[in-house]
């Protein structure tokens, strides 16, 4: 079946220029996640959707990212006013909430390089 | 937060040689341990996970140990195969919330043929 999707795959944005990164998670998945994975590190948890609900956005690192899930499948994140610390590949992950684990799906993540 | 070290950072091994991977973490409530394997440029793969209740758990040529005493688990991959090259994360679950995950840093494994 289809897994989850991100797009653009890669995306080069001028320092100062707003982005909109997007991500189909797997359909029926309530459980939606972005990460930043700085090049050569592991993934940083940035926010956690359960359907609509924007549950936690504790790792967001400013006010400049905003993350929305408004109709509880699609999510996209945006990242206003681009700065050079912002290159990074975003990843989305979507799972089925339950017992006994919360297996996390990964897309391909979308790289983005702020110039 | 949980904060998870892994080692070492590369790996090279020869083909049908063992492979091991070590991590540490920080909080002691932390129950919840899944193991990432990535490919160049794909998305980190779940390949296996351990609960705090449970001390080892195998699937075929890969096995997880964990001690909680310690605070350190391990992932054991046997009779290492060529497409067993990637990069593998590991990960702890945050004392409250079981999908708020810190990984390490990473291990690049190279299995030479």
């Amino acid at each position: 079946g289809a897994g989850v999707s991100q797009s653009p795959r890669y995306k080069v944005a001028k320092r100062g220029q707003d982005v909109a990164l997007r991500c189909d998670p797997i359909s029926g998945h309530v459980s939606l996640f972005w990460y930043q994975q700085a090049l050569g590190q592991g993934p940083e948890f940035l926010t956690y959707f359960q359907n609509e609900a924007q549950l936690d956005k504790s790792g967001l690192p400013s006010d400049r990212f905003f993350a929305e899930r408004p109709e509880g499948s699609v999510s996209t994140l945006k990242i206003q006013r681009t700065q050079q610390e912002d290159s990074a590949v975003y990843l989305c992950a979507s799972s089925s909430p339950g017992e006994p684990s919360y297996e996390q799906y990964f897309g391909p993540g979308t790289r983005l390089t702020v110039t | 937060g949980e904060n998870v070290e892994q080692h070492p950072s590369t790996l090279s091994v020869q083909e049908g040689d063992s492979a091991v991977i070590k991590c540490t973490y920080s909080d002691s409530a932390s129950n919840y341990f899944p193991w990432y394997k990535q490919e160049l440029g794909k998305g980190p793969q779940l390949i296996i996970d351990i609960r705090s209740n449970v001390g080892e758990k195998k699937d075929q040529r890969i096995a997880v140990t964990l001690n909680k005493t310690a605070k350190h688990f391990s992932l054991h991959i046997t009779e290492t195969q060529p497409e067993d090259s990637a990069v593998y994360f590991c990960a702890a679950s945050d004392r409250l919330n079981d999908y708020k995950l810190s990984f390490g840093a990473g291990t690049t494994v190279t299995v030479r043929a």
